[in-house]
């Protein structure tokens, strides 16, 4: 089946700066790659997703790279904000979502 | 506003018991999952259904099962709780065509003893 790694578990950055989160699958037939944010005591929500047939998305600060090739993923957020804070997961899908691993970000004042 | 709600957010079971964990939906989707939230291992899917009276395995079945009677109640059953199955719950939903996204619950946290 589909597996997931996502990389770093844990990322500090100060608040300005950008943060940058990467996810690699190992089922070339992968179409759709989702992320999500789980902050604190709260639900997973979805804040921006993929397709396979996009290199690329943006939505205000927030953006994704998809590299087929290679079989990653990237999540792009810059001017981070203590709002950022929380967990995020990349999932991919072939037939059913598989997620990955979390990366918790931690954006300092 | 809640669209998915999960009965119980706490549950405190003992080894060899029977856990009943309820999930509704009224955004009238076709497709439901539970999945098990562990630190370090992220998201794994237990169990999903497409429609009624309909249960697929997911990547960690073991242990569980799911039951299915209306399209808006998806449960999830322990047959006889074991400690390592002590977890965060969550269930979600979506439909069945378009962007699959999810919608999850609030989560059952089951610590069994």
């Amino acid at each position: 089946g589909e597996n997931v790694e996502q990389h770093p578990s844990t990322l500090s950055v100060q608040e300005g700066d950008s943060a940058v989160i990467k996810c690699t699958y190992s089922d070339s037939a992968s179409n759709y790659f989702p992320w999500y944010k789980q902050e604190l005591g709260k639900r997973p929500q979805l804040i921006i997703d993929i397709r396979s047939n996009v290199g690329e998305k943006k939505d205000q600060r927030i953006a994704v790279t998809l590299n087929k090739t290679a079989k990653h993923f990237s999540l792009h957020i810059t001017e981070t904000q203590p709002e950022d804070s929380a967990v995020y997961f990349c999932a991919a899908k072939v037939a059913e979502l598989t997620f990955g691993t979390g990366t918790r970000l931690q954006v300092t004042l | 506003d809640v669209k998915v709600t999960q009965s119980s957010r706490y549950l405190v079971k003992r080894t060899g018991e029977k856990v009943f964990l309820e999930c509704v939906q009224d955004m009238d989707h076709e497709n439901m999952f539970w999945y098990r939230q562990d630190p370090g291992l992220g998201l794994r899917l237990i169990y999903f259904s497409y429609d009624v009276k309909m249960k697929e395995k997911g990547d960690i079945p073991e242990g569980y099962s799911v039951s299915r009677e209306k399209k808006e109640r998806f449960s999830l059953i322990l047959e006889s709780a074991s400690t390592n199955q002590t977890s965060m719950y969550l269930c979600a939903s979506s439909l069945a065509s378009g962007a699959n996204v999810l919608t999850f619950g609030a989560g059952s946290r089951l610590t069994v003893l």
